[in-house]
């Protein structure tokens, strides 16, 4: 049963950098593409962006300017960076595989990044 | 940039009834659309794919319908654990992947 567990500090300053990992088991990281999304309380879902396994991204137009994924094959990790954080990005943050059609089959239980000095 | 908009934003129905909720694009999208099933406290949870696809595993009384601009999700014979807020999905405007804004379902 593929498996994604989100990981990061849950507290992040202002105009810091925003780091999280998603780590896969029970797949191989190299076999799918995988995306972010995220959900300020009480709000709706917004997509990321997304990283194949080769590297490639799509991005979010409305984040690209500060977001930057990855992946690590050896760690069968993938990882997101949002630069410049304000407290607009306080969200929980799902990280998700994704299948062809952009479905998001599998997805992690979410992590809560407060933005906040 | 395709707007999506969902009708209602809630809905209280009873345990049995059959429920619908109307996903709308503000310009053609084929079947690019998807519905996520999200729970308190959880992650979002794939039901339908390709607006009709019901996804391996999720219950029959689950049902989309619709292409293009239009769209509908139903649930027949609405149970205690469909307690949930429900979002529509599209990606036929790429990269810009948009969810809409979610209908929340509570049971009377």
């Amino acid at each position: 049963q593929v498996q994604l567990q989100e990981s990061g500090p849950g507290l992040v300053k202002p105009s810091e950098t925003l780091s999280l990992t998603c780590t896969v088991s029970g797949g191989s990281i190299s076999d799918h593409s995988w995306s972010w999304i995220r959900q300020p309380a009480g709000k709706g879902l917004e997509w990321i962006g997304r990283v194949y396994a080769s590297g490639t991204t799509k991005y979010n137009p409305s984040l690209k300017s500060r977001v930057t994924m990855s992946v690590d094959r050896s760690k069968n990790q993938f990882s997101l960076k949002l630069d410049s954080v304000s407290a607009a990005d306080t969200a929980v943050y799902y990280c998700a595989r994704d299948r062809g059609r952009w479905v998001s089959d599998y997805w992690g239980r979410g992590t809560l990044v407060t933005v906040s000095s | 940039d395709i707007q999506m908009t969902q009708s209602p934003s809630s809905l209280s129905a009873s345990v049995g009834d059959s429920v619908t909720i109307t996903c709308q694009a503000s310009q053609d999208i084929g079947t690019n659309l998807h519905w996520y099933q999200q729970k308190p406290g959880k992650a979002p949870k794939l039901l339908i794919h390709d607006a009709i696809n019901v996804e391996t595993g999720v219950p029959a009384r689950f049902r989309g319908r619709g292409s293009g601009t239009s769209f509908t999700f139903s649930i027949r014979s609405l149970q205690p654990e469909d307690v949930a807020t429900y979002y529509c999905q599209q990606f036929d405007d790429l990269p810009r992947v948009t969810f809409g804004p979610g209908t929340k379902v509570d049971i009377k």
